[in-house]
Parts: C-alpha cells; structure tokens; sequence
C-alpha cells in the first residue's frame, strides 16, 4: 500500500513569505506527527494529531508556525513570514495509535526540504 | 519524562562484520516502546526494528536484531553482516505514557569494503 507522502520535496523561499507544507498519511492511520530536522541534527518534535482530538502543539517554536488536518487525513504545516532559521528538513510521520505498542511504529514520509533565503 | 541517549556519534564498521549500536533509555513507565530507525542520506527515516518492554525474547527482524537488557535499561541494536547500504544514520527512539516519542541524536554508521 501507499506510504506516507509529502509535498513538495523541496522548497526555495524568500525570507519573509509564508510557505505551505502538506503531508498526506497512510490510509488508517489515525496519529500524525510533524518533526523539524535540522543539518546533521536529531528530530525535533513540532506537532501531533489523533483522530478528532485537538491537536498537541506544544512543540511549535513560534506563533509562525500552525497545523491543520482536514477529515483525519491530510495535513498542512504552514509557516508564516519565514526566517533563515526555519531552514530544516520538516518530516511527517503517521501511525496506527500510540501507548507503548507495536501500534506505535511511525512511518515517515520522505520529508520537506525548506530552504529560506 | 523520557530520555534515550546514544553515545556514539559515528562507527565504522568492515563490510560483513557485525556491529552494535548502543542506546540507553530512563523512563518511569511500566509499558513502552523501544525502535530504531535508519536515516541514508537520502533523508527517509525507515522503521527497522521495535521491541515492547514487556517482551521477553530480543526483537530480530533480518539482520537486525534488538539487545534488549531491561535492567539495564538498554536497547542495543545489533546489525549482522554488514553491507555498503547500511550506511547511515540509526535512532532510537522510545514511546510509553507520552504519546510523543523521544528519539536519540542518532549514531552515524560507515561501513567499509
């Protein structure tokens, strides 16, 4: 089946304009997780959904940042007037559930590559 | 809280050789959730391997298999054979109680002909 997609793979931008990051999961998932990573860095957890809940945004670095998942699928990262610093490969992750189990296995998409000038 | 700490930064290892890369984990939950991921440079992180706490025989999947020492709370994972395509960059990772998985700062691994 069809695995975690994203788009687009590479963006190039001007500081200061707002870009849209969109991720759609696998089929079922009900969890989804966005990650920022920076060069050479680890995973930086940034956002969560599960089904209707509201999400977890404890991860955000700023008020520039915001999320949204449509129907319990698809989901947009949007960051507004962007800065060098948001310069980072950006990952969506979906997942069955979450508690300890196997259920937990992330599956991540081939990530988003931001580049802000 | 939960922590993972990977103490190695980077390994080299000889084409067919095994190697071990460590992980270590704190967590004050009774259930949880143990994975390694492989990252190439490419950039896709690829799930390999998960081991539950309350699993009692280590996780093998292929050459992959997950050393898992409750007491002391560790989560080695244990490549076989070692190829030129598993070169990259390993996590580990844990969940439990958070719903939000915590992920190591990962070990670069170089693998030699």
């Amino acid at each position: 089946g069809a695995g975690v997609s994203q788009s687009p793979s590479n963006k190039v931008t001007e500081k200061g304009k707002d870009v849209e990051l969109r991720c759609d999961p696998i089929s079922g998932h009900t969890a989804l997780y966005w990650y920022r990573q920076s060069l050479g860095q680890g995973l930086e957890f940034l956002i969560y959904f599960q089904g209707n809940s509201a999400p977890d945004k404890s991860g955000l670095p700023s008020d520039r940042f915001s999320a949204e998942r449509t129907g319990g699928s698809v989901s947009t990262l949007t960051i507004q007037r962007t800065q060098q610093e948001d310069s980072a490969v950006y990952l969506c992750a979906s997942s069955l559930a979450w508690g300890g189990r196997a259920t937990d296995t992330q599956y991540f998409g081939p990530g988003t590559r931001l580049t802000v000038l | 809280a939960q922590k993972i700490t990977q103490t190695q930064p980077g390994m080299f290892v000889q084409e067919k050789e095994a190697v071990t890369l460590d992980c270590t984990y704190d967590t004050s939950d009774q259930s949880y959730g143990l994975f390694w991921y492989k990252q190439p440079s490419s950039g896709e992180m690829i799930f390999l391997i998960y081991q539950g706490s309350y699993d009692e025989q280590n996780a093998t999947e292929g050459r992959y298999s997950l050393n898992f020492q409750k007491a002391r709370k560790s989560a080695n994972l244990v490549i076989s054979a070692s190829q030129l395509g598993d070169s990259a960059m390993y996590f580990c990772a844990m969940t439990g109680g958070s719903y939000i998985p915590t992920f190591g700062r990962g070990t670069s691994l170089i693998v030699h002909p």
